[in-house]
């Protein structure tokens, strides 16, 4: 079953806007990690984000991190059409035996040149 | 250096066969992932190796999958009596034994059951 939520699930904008995807989970985790994807393969990784760690760069990239209210978003400025891609968030539990990776819903970004 | 890298790319296969798909990880990485993604369950986690120790099977879907990871390196995923339900992308993915380290996946294998 999945971790939490997405949203929104689809978003579409202008090139040189601003993207803002949000991520809610459920249960304490060790790490967030956000990924992109692009027409339904392979996964590339974007940003790690500690569960200590409460805000992260890089490059068009910011990342913030809520544990409190166990949520996270990812900001992509200035975007660019090369952008388009589905967006997931995923956490690894803390604890667990293992590192496997419990994904969200996705966010489906398309930027209109 | 290589990525990590998966075969087929795609495969057509009839309900009732087995299928066998392989991954083959970054070199160097201990730590092994399946996962899975289809349009009705979204991505979910199938099956992990690290090192020598007893796999966590916890995500398989039934006793029709299996997994094994030979030399600590190429693993293969099989699927016996496929389902038209089996059909998804399943993806592989690898890294560091370090807890908390980032997954590097591979593009993944289409597999559709007719």
């Amino acid at each position: 079953s999945q971790q939490g939520e997405e949203d929104p699930q689809a978003l579409s904008i202008q090139e040189g806007e601003n993207a803002t995807m949000n991520c809610s989970y459920k249960t304490s985790i060790n790490n967030l990690q956000w990924y992109r994807q692009n027409s339904g393969r392979g996964l590339v990784h974007l940003i790690l984000i500690r569960s200590n760690e409460r805000e992260k760069h890089s490059g068009r990239l910011r990342v913030t991190l809520d544990t409190s209210k166990k949520s996270s978003s990812l900001l992509i400025t200035a975007s660019r059409a090369a952008d388009t891609a589905s967006y997931f968030c995923a956490t690894v539990l803390i604890g667990g035996a293992t590192n496997k990776l419990i994904f969200g819903t996705g966010t489906l970004l398309a930027v209109q040149p | 250096g290589a990525g990590v890298s998966q075969s087929p790319s795609n495969k057509v296969t009839e309900k009732g066969k087995d299928v066998e798909l392989r991954c083959d990880p970054i070199s160097g990485h201990t730590a092994l992932y399946w996962y899975r993604q289809s349009l009705g369950q979204g991505l979910e986690f199938l099956i992990y190796f690290q090192g020598n120790s007893a796999p966590d099977k916890s995500g398989l879907p039934s006793d029709r999958f299996s997994a094994e990871r030979t030399g600590g390196s190429v693993s293969t995923l099989t699927i016996q009596r496929t389902q038209q339900e089996d059909s998804a992308v399943y993806l592989c993915a690898s890294s560091l034994a370090r807890s908390g380290e980032t997954q590097y996946f591979g593009p993944g294998t289409r597999l559709l059951v007719l």
